[in-house]
């Protein structure tokens, strides 16, 4: 079984449309994450939370706007795609047991293409 | 914000070759943790290191956290195909929300068999 799970892998959508990705994780762990990586690979934090609690929340557009039913799901709602949106989402979720080392497990992916 | 500047950027060698790359910020790391990323796949965690000082191996890769805990790096040793992929050095800043992890840009390995 997947530990860190993301769907859709593949999603390409028309600029202004809304969309969303989610994530579930079966690791039982407390802390979930969003990163953006673009098309340069780099890896930037994009949201944290931790028992349904929003506790990252780094410079994003109002656009995209998290959710977190249970500490198992953590899913990304984007309104109004624009061009720059498209890159690789990644989900990842941190053990309770990590608190002072920030250990992540990443799901694989989820490629955004906005046309 | 804080930076992690890893280098080298990228990496062609050949297959047999030992491979040497580092990360260096100027602040303070609690842990240093370096990952690699397949193509197509999330990072996946190879490394972790918690103390100043600490050299730790797996396999046929090793590591180090930097004595001032600003640096680190990573070695591998007899590269073989499956090693191609981008490494990336990550890790919370000391006094900050140890769940944030800061990246390096990453460094993009290709071997050559």
């Amino acid at each position: 079984d997947t530990a860190v799970s993301q769907t859709p892998k593949y999603l390409v959508t028309q600029m202004g449309n809304d969309k969303s990705i989610k994530c579930e994780q079966n690791l039982g762990h407390d802390t979930m994450y969003w990163y953006k990586q673009d098309s340069k690979k780099f890896l930037k934090i994009m949201f944290s939370y931790n028992n349904k609690e929003l506790i990252i929340n780094e410079t994003v557009p109002n656009r995209f706007s998290p959710k977190s039913p249970d500490k198992a799901h953590l899913n990304l709602h984007i309104n109004s795609l624009e061009l720059g949106d498209s890159a690789v989402y990644f989900c990842a979720s941190r053990a309770s047991g990590t608190v002072n080392t920030g250990e992540l497990f990443f799901g694989e992916g989820s490629r955004l293409t906005v046309l | 914000g804080q930076q992690l500047n890893q280098s080298p950027q990228s990496m062609f060698i050949q297959e047999g070759e030992d491979v040497s790359m580092n990360c260096t910020s100027s602040s303070i790391f609690n842990t240093w943790l370096w990952y690699k990323q397949d193509p197509g796949e999330g990072p996946v965690l190879l490394i972790a290191l918690y103390k100043a000082g600490e050299l730790t191996s797996n396999g046929r890769l090793t590591a180090q956290f930097g004595i001032t805990r600003k640096d680190s790096f990573l070695n591998i040793s007899a590269s073989i195909p499956s090693d191609v992929g981008i490494y990336f050095c990550a890790g919370p800043l000391a006094n900050t929300n140890a769940g944030k992890s800061t990246f390096g840009d990453g460094t993009t390995l290709t071997v050559k068999p």
